[in-house]
């Protein structure tokens, strides 16, 4: 049964800091995985999709790796800004691609 | 500006009642899902829909209802049945499954008062 690990659980950088959110999974044979921002109370904000095919996909300032093998992904958010501060939620489909399976997610707090 | 639509976004409910959450989208999705929030459990999948008229339940459907009449609506009844149903639920689509990327809504938050 495929399961999804995002270490840490929290995190809390200054601004202006380069920083890494990592993601893992169990079952290395995954389709795509994508990751989303949370706000407080609000819903799931797509941030970016990366197939199985690719190694990584690049939007702004955000920067996913994908490393299949290994059954990790890694977000990298470059020049972090107190607007990134969200929690940050990894998901990987089922085999049958009816479910996506969540981590917890990482809780981000950047500080002016 | 095309998305999904959750309404309302707060709900309460009294002991004993059904309630039912809208969610609408214009993306022209064939699929479509219901998720639960709550702390610490993350998110849990309750039914999903492929193509209208059809729908599977996901893993936790119990004390839960949908219909799929039309393709942009997939309402969720949450009923009498649902012994704890205070929690934050998200729906999605995505156009063939989740091999493509997925859209989610603002959210409902139910109460049970």
């Amino acid at each position: 049964k495929q399961e999804v690990t995002q270490i840490p659980a929290a995190l809390s950088v200054p601004e202006g800091e380069n920083l890494v959110l990592n993601c893992s999974f169990t079952d290395s044979a995954i389709y795509n995985l994508q990751w989303f921002r949370q706000d407080p109370g609000k819903g799931l904000t797509s941030l970016l999709l990366i197939q199985s095919s690719q190694r990584e996909q690049t939007s702004g300032r955000l920067n996913a790796s994908l490393d299949k093998s290994s059954g990790r992904s890694t977000l990298y958010i470059a020049a972090s800004q107190p607007g990134d501060s969200a929690t940050y939620l990894c998901a990987v489909p089922n085999q049958a691609g009816t479910a996506l399976i969540f981590g917890k997610g990482t809780t981000l707090s950047v500080s002016s | 500006d095309g998305g999904i639509t959750q309404s309302p976004k707060y709900l309460f409910r009294k002991e004993g009642q059904n309630v039912t959450l809208s969610c609408e989208q214009n993306l022209n999705h064939d699929a479509m899902y219901w998720y639960r929030q709550d702390p610490g459990q993350g998110l849990r999948l309750i039914y999903y829909s492929q193509i209208v008229n059809d729908f599977q339940k996901g893993d936790i459907a119990e004390g839960y209802s949908v219909s799929r009449e039309k393709k942009e609506s997939f309402p969720l009844t949450v009923t009498s049945a649902q012994k704890n149903p205070t929690a934050f639920y998200l729906c999605a689509s995505s156009e063939q499954r989740f091999y493509t990327e997925a859209f989610f809504g603002q959210g409902t938050r139910l109460t049970v008062v």
